[in-house]
């Protein structure tokens, strides 16, 4: 089944403890990007990555760090997480043209 | 000025309605659209590809107005699974250049009732 999966789905964490939140596509996508979900503001780009490798910040980068060392892998790393950081992250993956970006189910991020 | 902008409702119908949402883009450049509907703390899920023709699927018509910048969206016959947040996306080339991007607009929530 073709699906992005990420973990934790749910996490409470305190201000500057680092984290990392997983994603994996078993697409063989080359595109794959972290977008956070605020009440309001819709979904925000908070790093993509073009292929392994390649990757670039987004509309919202501050505070994040990704890598892309294999294909199917694009972990999300919060150094040191504060509460603005409070949000439903969602991992995407989609074919190099765009035209349609498969969902993680998100992860719930709290930080106190 | 948001680069996609929606209402964001909530429209409130009941089952068997025709419902309208409407979408507008700021970016003349860009250069595909899409409608996605997300579930109450789900993923976003694509709906429909949005064609400079207008296409249909189902009870689904979206349309696309390139002079006046805006996408729309149809449902007819609503029923209570429609129930969702609806999101509007643009594929865009940004303005500072660099690779295409997809903008998502805040949504627009509707909610059926029996």
């Amino acid at each position: 089944e073709a699906q992005v999966t990420q973990n934790p789905r749910y996490l409470i964490t305190v201000t500057g403890k680092k984290l990392t939140v997983t994603c994996s596509q078993n697409m063989n996508h080359e595109y794959m990007s972290w977008y956070r979900q605020d009440p309001g503001l819709g979904l925000r780009q908070i790093y993509y990555s073009m292929n392994v490798e390649v990757t670039d910040k987004g509309d919202v980068p501050e505070g994040y760090k990704v890598s892309r060392k294999e294909k199917r892998n694009f972990p999300l790393i919060l150094e040191s997480p504060s509460p603005n950081q409070t949000s439903l992250y969602f991992c995407a993956s989609s074919g190099r043209v765009l035209d349609e970006q498969y969902f993680g189910p998100g992860t719930r991020l709290t930080v106190t | 000025r948001k680069e996609v902008e929606q209402d964001p409702g909530p429209f409130n119908v009941p089952e068997g309605a025709t419902v309208a949402f409407n979408c507008t883009y700021s970016n003349s450049a860009s250069q595909s659209f899409f409608w996605y509907r997300q579930d109450c703390r789900k993923e976003p899920k694509l709906l429909m590809s949005v064609y400079s023709s207008g296409n249909e699927d189902g009870r689904f018509t979206a349309q696309l107005n390139r002079a006046s910048q805006y996408i729309s969206l149809l449902i007819r016959d609503s029923k209570l699974s429609d129930s969702a947040t609806y999101l509007c996306v643009v594929k865009t080339a940004p303005f500072s250049g660099g690779y295409n991007k997809l903008i998502f607009g805040a949504g627009t929530r509707l909610a059926v009732h029996p």
